[in-house]
Parts: structure tokens; C-alpha cells; sequence
């Protein structure tokens, strides 16, 4: 069966920081994966996808993921947190027609 | 830009009533989708259409129905509301990928629905 795990449900950085968020799956056939984000009362928002090609995305705002197929992750980064990247954070995967989100990593960025 | 709007930010409903709530997407896709988020459970799949008049359920069908009679509009109905229906309600939409993947989703701003 599919799943999305998210290590971590709350990270905290530092202003200034790297930012790590990961995000493991499991799948049977080379899937899409995709990064959101949610602000506070607000839909989410595409940060950055993954589908053929290049295995490290980059994505808006600074952010980028690499897909390490033999691992089977697909971790954010961000080299320089800022107070405006304080969100929510879903990892998601797409296969066969089914799409499956983690259970979201709260971000705070601590000043 | 891509647009997906949702009828309402809020919403605030007594039990038993019957709720409407609405999605519209201006991309011409043919995926559309709804979710409920609750706090600690993530998104969870309520229905899902890959067409006009076509639907499928998802993780958590019970006590919803949806329509679709246009492309362009999604509409989620609760028949008679609960006080375990107070969540909040995410509409997205997609097109389709290769190799029967969904592509990227598209989601509204969300409806965020009180049952007294």
C-alpha cells in the first residue's frame, strides 16, 4: 500500500538556518511527488513537484527537494530560513490515480 | 494564473441542516477533488470526479454526496449536518499526468464549517 511519512510534525529553526523537512514513501511504480505549503486559514500551495527528469527540483521561495529514488525520499530544503516560512508543510505522492499527503510538518522559525 | 475558489471562507450550520458547499476551478480540468482537514489527521479524501457526472469515493465518503453537472463546478453536500462534520473543507482540482498519475492540484482557500 502507498504511504507518505513525515518525520518530524513540528520543526523549529532559527532565522538564518537550514531548513530540512523529510519526507519518506513508499510505492510500487516511479510516482510524481510534490511539496505544499499552507499559511494559516488558507489553501495549500505548490511549492515544488517532481515527475521524470532532473532529481533535484527546485521550487519557489527558495526552496528544493531531491528525489533519491533508493532511498525513497524526497526531503525540502531551504539553505536560509526566514520569518515568512513559518507554515505548514505537506509532502504528497501521486500513482496510479491515487493521491496521497503526509500528515503535514509545522515549521516555526524562531527570530 | 490558476484559480479554484471555494463559496464560502465561513460557515456556520445548526445539526440536521442540509449544507451546500461549492467549488468552482477555471482551468479546464477534469480532476476535481474534496478533502477535510482536522487537526492531527492530515488531508483526508472525501469524493473525488474525473469527469462531468462521474465520481468515486474516497477515505471518508459517509454522511456526503457531491455533484458534478458542469466541469468547471464541484459541490459538496452534507445532507444532514453533524457536529463531527465541523472541519475544514478543501476543494482542489487536476489535470490529468502521464502514466495514469494525477498531476499537480490545485487547491482553493478553503471552507472552514462550524456545526452548532
Amino acid at each position: 500500500a502507498q504511504s507518505v511519512t513525515q518525520l518530524g510534525s513540528h520543526v523549529s529553526v532559527s532565522e538564518g538556518a537550514l531548513v530540512l523537512l523529510r519526507c519518506n514513501y513508499s510505492s510500487s511504480v516511479p510516482p510524481y511527488l510534490f511539496w505544499y505549503v499552507q499559511y494559516p486559514n488558507q489553501g495549500l500551495q505548490l511549492l515544488l513537484k517532481y515527475t521524470t527528469g532532473a532529481t533535484l527540483v527546485k521550487g519557489i521561495n527558495g526552496f528544493e527537494a531531491e528525489f533519491k529514488k533508493s532511498e525513497t525520499s524526497f526531503h525540502l530544503t531551504k539553505p536560509s530560513a526566514h520569518m515568512s516560512d513559518a507554515a505548514e508543510y505537506f509532502c504528497a505522492v501521486s500513482e496510479r490515480n491515487q493521491f496521497y499527503f503526509g500528515t503535514g510538518t509545522s515549521l516555526t522559525v524562531i527570530p | 494564473d490558476v484559480k479554484v475558489t471555494q463559496s464560502s471562507r465561513y460557515l456556520v450550520k445548526r445539526t440536521g441542516e442540509k449544507v451546500f458547499l461549492e467549488c468552482v476551478q477555471d482551468m479546464d480540468h477534469e480532476n476535481m477533488f474534496w478533502y477535510r482537514q482536522d487537526p492531527g489527521l492530515g488531508l483526508r479524501l472525501i469524493y473525488f470526479s474525473y469527469d462531468v457526472k462521474m465520481k468515486e469515493k474516497g477515505d471518508i465518503p459517509e454522511g456526503y454526496s457531491v455533484s458534478r453537472e458542469k466541469k468547471e463546478r464541484f459541490s459538496l453536500i452534507l445532507e444532514s449536518a453533524s457536529t463531527n462534520q465541523t472541519s475544514m473543507y478543501l476543494c482542489a482540482s487536476s489535470s490529468p499526468g502521464a502514466a495514469d498519475h494525477f498531476d499537480t492540484q490545485y487547491f482553493g482557500p478553503g471552507t472552514r464549517l462550524t456545526v452548532l
